[in-house]
């Protein structure tokens, strides 16, 4: 079955202390990996899309990596208003459109 | 307009109520999705249009729930006869390309239906 979990469910980090999320995924011919930041009563907002095992891409404090089974979310040197909880999602293998998400993982840096 | 735009925000029904939630995708965007998220969860999909036509209606919980893009832009999301597990957020999205591959979609802020 095809399936994203995503670890710690929550983090607690103090402003300026980096960290990891890490999301883990069993999906057959991985086609897309997308991580997604939700804030409290919005919608899913975009970050990243990965294609293929060692690809990385950056936005300001946060890097995400991927290998043949999971995805990190590094985020360097924290803030206050990177608070928010972060999605992870892996296109469907028979759609081009639909995609699986996780749970998640609720963040909240502590001043 | 700027985003997607879902209305109402919020929701209470009664139990047995119907109840219909509207989404205005961004303008000339192509594809449209509904996505169910349940407290603590992550979205889960519910159906795909492609303008006018729905192409995939394979997450929709039962035939309670119905909808439809009779233009190819906004869309309506139709619960006839709601029950208290229906209560979650429903998220429209939209993109300005078949399916999602190589691109991002655009979510709304969502509806937040509570069923009491």
């Amino acid at each position: 079955e095809d399936q994203v979990t995503q670890s710690p469910e929550a983090l607690r980090l103090q402003e300026g202390e980096s960290s990891s999320l890490n999301c883990s995924y069993t999906v057959s011919g991985l086609r897309g990996l997308f991580w997604y930041r939700q804030d409290p009563g919005k919608g899913p907002e975009f970050l990243f899309t990965l294609y293929s095992a060692g690809e990385e891409k950056e936005k300001e404090r946060l890097k995400a990596t991927l290998t043949k089974k999971e995805s990190f979310l590094h985020i360097t040197a924290p803030k206050p208003e990177d608070s928010a909880t972060y999605l992870c999602a892996v296109q469907a293998p028979d759609s081009s459109y639909k995609l699986i998400f996780g749970s998640g993982t609720r963040l909240l840096v502590r001043p | 307009g700027a985003g997607v735009s879902q209305s109402p925000r919020y929701k209470v029904a009664k139990r047995g109520q119907d109840v219909a939630l509207r989404c205005d995708p961004i303008s000339g965007h192509v594809s449209l999705f509904w996505y169910q998220q349940a407290l603590g969860q992550g979205p889960e999909f519910l159906t795909y249009f492609q303008n006018e036509a729905q192409l995939d209606k394979s997450g929709l919980p039962s035939d309670r729930f119905f909808a439809e893009r009779p233009e190819g832009s906004v869309s309506t999301l139709k619960i006839q006869r709601t029950q208290q597990e229906d209560s979650a957020v429903y998220l429209c999205a939209s993109s300005p390309i078949t399916g999602i591959s190589n691109t991002e979609a655009f979510f709304g802020q969502g509806t937040r239906l509570t069923v009491v």
